[in-house]
């Protein structure tokens, strides 16, 4: 059970360029979430999905988009990098249904570092 | 205002002391949750342990226990006999309601646990 992954794990961009960076869950999660981590900032919260084809905004959401075309699927767009956006971004996933299972828990991908130059 | 502080911003340890990390929240949501996370220097983010708002049963798993206090807003981590390989940052995290569930995060402790 690979939980969450994303792609790529390491980035370096030129001001400007476009990225998208993948998350994937296997967990059958509704809920995603992109976030991040910045020095002396903690973790912000970027874009998050309560479900397919659904998105909303975050704390910070200027300069990205999102996609979330497929469930276990959830894309952060970059269209034209700034050095403000080099940072380590974390997407997490969260159950939030009525089953057995632990709710509201968010389980996070081993991170993307992106440096844009 | 929904925020998580982490007065603690580095603890170092010798191998086999015990320590404890602080998290003190300031929630307006009557139920949340609260949560720990580790970050090991590899980078990754990993859940440790949830706990609902209307729980202040204490937990024990293994060499690790959480203490949460709602009369003081507090939900402090101990690890008992800690081992280098508990050196990594810890965040304390609170579930709100707005933004899907977002988590506010403290700013987390770095513990470094020496041999």
């Amino acid at each position: 059970n690979a939980g969450v992954t994303q792609t790529p794990k390491f980035r370096v961009l030129k001001t400007g360029q476009s990225m998208t960076l993948l998350c994937a869950q296997d967990m059958n999660h509704e809920y995603m979430y992109w976030y991040r981590q910045d020095p002396g900032m903690g973790l912000r919260l970027i874009h998050y999905s309560v479900g397919e084809g659904t998105t909303a905004k975050g704390e910070v959401p200027d300069g990205y988009n999102v996609s979330r075309l497929k469930k276990q699927n959830f894309l952060l767009g970059l269209e034209s990098a700034a050095p403000s956006q080099t940072s380590v971004y974390f997407c997490a996933s969260s159950y939030i249904g009525t089953g057995g299972r632990a709710k509201n828990i968010q389980y996070f991908g081993a991170g993307t570092r992106l440096s844009v130059l | 205002a929904q925020k998580v502080t982490q007065a603690q911003t580095e603890i170092s340890v010798v191998e086999k002391e015990d320590v404890t990390l602080d998290c003190v929240y300031e929630t307006r949501d009557t139920t949340y949750y609260l949560f720990w996370y580790k970050q090991p220097p590899s980078g990754e983010l990993v859940f440790l342990i949830r706990r609902n708002s209307f729980d202040e049963q204490n937990e024990i798993s293994g060499r690790y226990s959480w203490n949460f206090q709602k009369s003081t807003s507090s939900f402090n981590f101990t690890i008992t006999a800690s081992q280098v390989v508990d050196s990594a940052v810890y965040f304390c995290a609170l579930s709100v309601k707005e933004y899907g569930n977002k988590l506010v995060f403290g700013a987390g402790t770095i513990l470094r646990v020496k041999s």
